[in-house]
């Protein structure tokens, strides 16, 4: 399955963090959320083949990483309050399939910002 | 612009009884439309998705769904909810390479003993 590390984490407003994704073995395609406490995830970026390939409303601060042996790391630059959320990863096979082919989430980081 | 609407942001339903949860979406191309359950720290599960042919959709759990074009929603339904259903539902629309996913804001579901 999809494995996320770590499972919490508390940051700093000002500092930076790099949550890593573990995908299912196989999958090309990682795609990262950010879900706000009692709000659905928003769709920050995806990744394919090791290119970003969409994004979200999200700023550049928001950056990503996708390496070659099904890992990716989301990385968050000058940490805001407004960040603390949990954020999930999704892996899937090859976007061009109808509808990207099946999203596999992982359990998710949650970070406090303080 | 694409977006999700969950009218309902709880429900409550005795275990046996008959489940509806609503989804209301807005997207201008052709929409691939899903439903995940994310139960408390967990990711979240697919639990059906819709992209063409049929409008009645059948997924895992005895869940299914149903697209109606001309109104623009995509409920979910289940004939009789056990008590392992109680969870958060999302419904989430978005084009063919899941890069531009829209999701709801969820609807929570307690099931009565």
């Amino acid at each position: 399955g999809v494995t996320q590390s770590p499972t919490h984490l508390i940051k700093t407003r000002g500092q930076q963090v790099t949550l890593r994704c573990s995908s299912q073995s196989g999958h090309n395609t990682v795609s990262w959320y950010q879900q706000a406490l009692g709000q659905g995830p928003q769709f920050i970026f995806q990744y394919y083949r090791e290119e970003e390939n969409g994004r979200g409303n999200f700023p550049p601060r928001f950056s990503g990483l996708q390496f070659p042996n099904d890992s990716s790391e989301l990385n968050v630059n000058a940490l805001e309050l407004d960040d603390s959320a949990l954020y999930l990863c999704a892996s899937s096979l090859n976007p061009g399939l109808a509808g990207g082919g099946e999203q596999y989430f992982g359990p998710g980081t949650r970070l406090t910002v303080t | 612009a694409q977006s999700v609407t969950q009218p309902d942001i709880h429900i409550t339903v005795s275990e046996g009884a008959s489940l509806e949860l609503r989804c209301n979406y807005s997207y201008g191309a052709t929409p691939y439309l899903f439903w995940y359950v994310q139960s408390p720290g967990q990711g979240l599960q697919l639990l059906l998705k819709y992209f063409s042919g049929d409008t009645l959709v059948q997924g895992i759990k005895g869940f299914e769904a149903e697209f109606k074009r001309s109104q623009s929603s995509f409920n979910l339904r289940k004939p009789s909810v056990h008590w392992s259903d109680a969870a958060e539902y999302f419904c989430a629309v978005g084009g063919r390479n899941n890069n531009d996913m829209r999701f709801g804001a969820g609807t929570r579901l307690t099931v009565k003993p």
